[in-house]
């Protein structure tokens, strides 16, 4: 069944660029059907929407996010990406990727986040 | 965009049926069918519950049922089990511009 993998530095430092990538394995990310997010979760703290990408490369941002964001897809490779820019202290968290839910029934792709990752923590700390 | 309100703890005794409410506006919440709710135990990612307020994906129990009125969405777990015990996050479609925000997340303690 399919499956996302997140992987990435575990540490950046504070003011440069976290990078991390999700690889979607046992189904493909060339598809007309999903759309593929990012969301992230502090640690003891709530979730958190980062942004969502299309495998023809269209994104949607988090407003609060949206200039420091930039996230990515490689279909060759089957993966998307996350870059965030600039980052502090309040930007640790555990980072996962996730599969929008499509509803055949209605059309849907907005129902929510179905097939999530294990999840990376990355700490923000020099 | 704030995060959609939910209570920050629900408990309840084996067998019993709970109720966690998310409160959000009519920018969200109240605008959209596209509701969803999420269990995470410790540890781990969180798992798909709920969608479309009221819909069920496969392999969920029919324990878990959701609904909504005006702008506060509900998730019911009815024959509460020791499993059932996690946090629990409802999220809903805000537009085209938020897009998604989830609620602030309830802790259920079963007793």
């Amino acid at each position: 069944q399919l499956q996302l993998q997140e992987s990435g530095p575990g540490l950046v430092k504070p003011s440069e660029t976290l990078s991390l990538t999700c690889t979607v394995s046992g189904g493909s990310i060339n598809s007309s059907t999903y759309y593929w997010g990012w969301i992230r979760q502090p640690p003891g703290k709530g979730l958190e929407w980062i942004g969502t990408i299309y495998y023809s490369g269209t994104t949607y941002y988090n407003p609060s996010l949206k200039s420091r964001v930039t996230i990515s897809v490689d279909t060759s490779k089957n993966q998307f990406s996350l870059r965030l820019s600039s980052v502090t202290a309040a930007d640790t968290a555990v980072y996962y990727c996730a599969r929008h839910y499509y509803d055949i029934l209605t059309g849907y792709s907005a129902a929510g986040f179905d097939i999530w990752g294990q999840g990376t923590m990355v700490i923000v700390s020099s | 965009q704030s995060a959609l309100a939910q209570p920050a703890s629900v408990s309840g005794s084996p067998g019993q049926s709970i109720t966690i409410s998310c409160t959000g506006t009519s920018s969200d919440v109240g605008s959209y069918n596209l509701v969803s709710w999420y269990q995470q135990h410790p540890g781990k990612a969180p798992k798909f519950m709920i969608y479309e307020v009221s819909k069920r994906p496969s392999g969920v129990s029919n324990r878990f049922s959701g609904s909504k009125s005006g702008n506060t969405a509900s998730l019911t777990i009815s024959g509460l089990q020791a499993e059932d015990e996690a946090d629990y996050y409802c999220c809903s479609y805000a537009g085209t511009y938020t897009r998604y925000v989830f609620g602030t997340g309830t802790k259920v303690t079963v007793l």
